[in-house]
């Protein structure tokens, strides 16, 4: 089946720590986010990166970084920068393209990040 | 800067009945897609329905239809026949074209309970 998955499901972080988290598409899409998502508000984008060995900042890209060395993974880091880590992170994929299935962003499961 | 709200914090519907949720966006573009977005207890984010700016015609899927006023900027979806498992947040999103990026903006979502 294709899909997008996330792990872990939950992680923990402690002060003064960097961590990773994992997505992976097997969908062949070529765009890839990273969304935050707080209590009682929408996501919103972290980064986001439309082929393999580019990415761009999104609204709130302080204190996390990525990578995009193959097309079916997009992993995020949460530095020690970001003061405030604790939230939902989703990860989503989308096709390339004008149509509206190819505008269309399917999301992953998500992952839940917390501090020690 | 565009923008989405969802004026309705939470909504209750009785099961088999029809329940409307509101979304309002503020745009200056002309070509732009819309979509709703269920995400459930387990959190993981699942597109309901959406709809191309340049269509009159209002999309429906199954049970989920949705009332797309563009010169309002109004876009609602309306569930039909309720069922316990429509129970769940619900996300309006619209996306625009920045760059080349596919940035979708959500609402602060409703809470939607279905009671039996």
């Amino acid at each position: 089946d294709g899909g997008i998955t996330q792990s872990p499901k939950y992680l923990f972080r402690k002060e003064g720590q960097n961590v990773t988290l994992s997505c992976e598409q097997n969908l062949n899409h070529d765009a890839m986010y990273w969304y935050r998502q707080d209590p009682g508000q929408g996501l919103r984008l972290i980064y986001y990166s439309q082929i393999v060995n580019d990415f761009q900042k999104g609204d709130i890209a302080e204190g996390y970084s990525v990578s995009r060395e193959k097309k079916e993974s997009f992993p995020l880091t949460v530095t020690s920068a970001q003061k405030n880590p604790t939230a939902f992170y989703l990860c989503a994929s989308s096709k390339a393209g004008g149509t509206s299935e190819q505008e269309t962003q399917y999301f992953g499961p998500g992952t839940r990040l917390l501090v020690l | 800067a565009q923008t989405v709200t969802q004026s309705q914090p939470e909504m209750s519907v009785q099961e088999a009945e029809t329940v409307t949720l509101s979304c309002t966006y503020d745009t200056s573009e002309s070509d732009y897609y819309l979509f709703w977005y269920k995400q459930p207890p387990s959190r993981q984010m699942i597109l309901v329905i959406r709809q191309e700016a340049y269509k009159q015609q209002n999309a429906t899927e199954n049970r989920f239809s949705v009332n797309f006023q563009k010169a309002a900027k109004s876009f609602s979806l309306k569930i039909s026949d309720s069922q316990l498992g429509d129970a769940a947040m619900y996300f309006c999103a619209y996306k625009y074209s920045w760059g080349a990026t596919n940035k979708l903006i959500f609402g602060t979502g409703t809470l939607l309970a279905v009671q039996p």
